[in-house]
């Protein structure tokens, strides 16, 4: 049973537009969220992250928002660039408990 | 610098014939990874070190193996690969607990193939 569901596969976005990736979580338990990024032949790297006890969290380009009631959460990257383009994993946390990826949502900007 | 190195990143076994994979840190980190993530898939963990403590996922086959003979050094040990076994094996650090806040640092992964 899928804890953590990107539903979108992937997103193709123009340069300088907003990406807009998804997540949804079943597990109300969550109460950390992260978001990683995959190059080809690279592993995974932390991006951002977001405790339950807030609804947005920003880092320069990149924001999250979560909505707990809708146990959904998204990556906005404003404006998107062509070396954004890469994988993006959500991920989540439950005190005590591991960290559960979802499968992943391929972005690519284009220039 | 790399600081989670993975060896081989290409791994082609037959099937049946044990394999072993290596990661290395450089980050004295106390807690090592092994995730196992399918084409199109989420990672998925299948057990971890603390220190020299290993802590095993509860649906992660017998098949699968660890040693972690030293602070630096973890091997993933498959004993019977199958074509199911087939798949990116990702190792990934963290400086505490698997199931604190605390980052994790991926390597870049080796790629099996079990023919």
């Amino acid at each position: 049973d899928q804890q953590v569901k990107q539903n979108s596969p992937s997103l193709s976005v123009q340069e300088g537009r907003i990406s807009i990736l998804n997540c949804d979580y079943t597990n109300s338990m969550f109460d950390y969220f992260l978001w990683y990024k995959k190059y080809p032949a690279e592993g995974p790297t932390f991006l951002i992250s977001i405790s339950s006890i807030k609804d947005k969290n920003e880092d320069g380009r990149f924001t999250v928002f979560l909505n707990k009631s809708a146990k959904h959460l998204s990556l906005h990257i404003v404006p998107s660039q062509p070396g954004d383009s890469a994988v993006y994993f959500c991920a989540a946390l439950e005190y005590g408990n591991k960290l559960v990826f979802g499968a992943g949502t391929i972005l690519r900007v284009k220039s | 610098d790399a600081m989670v190195i993975q060896n081989p990143r290409y791994q082609v076994t037959q099937f049946g014939k044990p394999v072993t994979l290596s990661c290395s840190q450089t980050l004295n980190h106390n807690v090592m990874y092994w995730y196992q993530q399918k084409s199109s898939q989420a990672p998925k963990l299948l057990f971890h070190y603390y220190d020299k403590d290993f802590n095993n996922e509860a649906d992660t086959p017998d098949n699968f193996q660890s040693r972690r003979p030293n602070t630096s050094f973890c091997f993933l040990d498959i004993r019977s690969p199958g074509l199911g076994d087939a798949a990116m094996y990702l190792c990934a650090t963290s400086k505490t607990g698997v199931t604190s806040t605390d980052t994790q640092y991926f390597g870049p992964g080796t790629r099996l193939t079990v023919l």
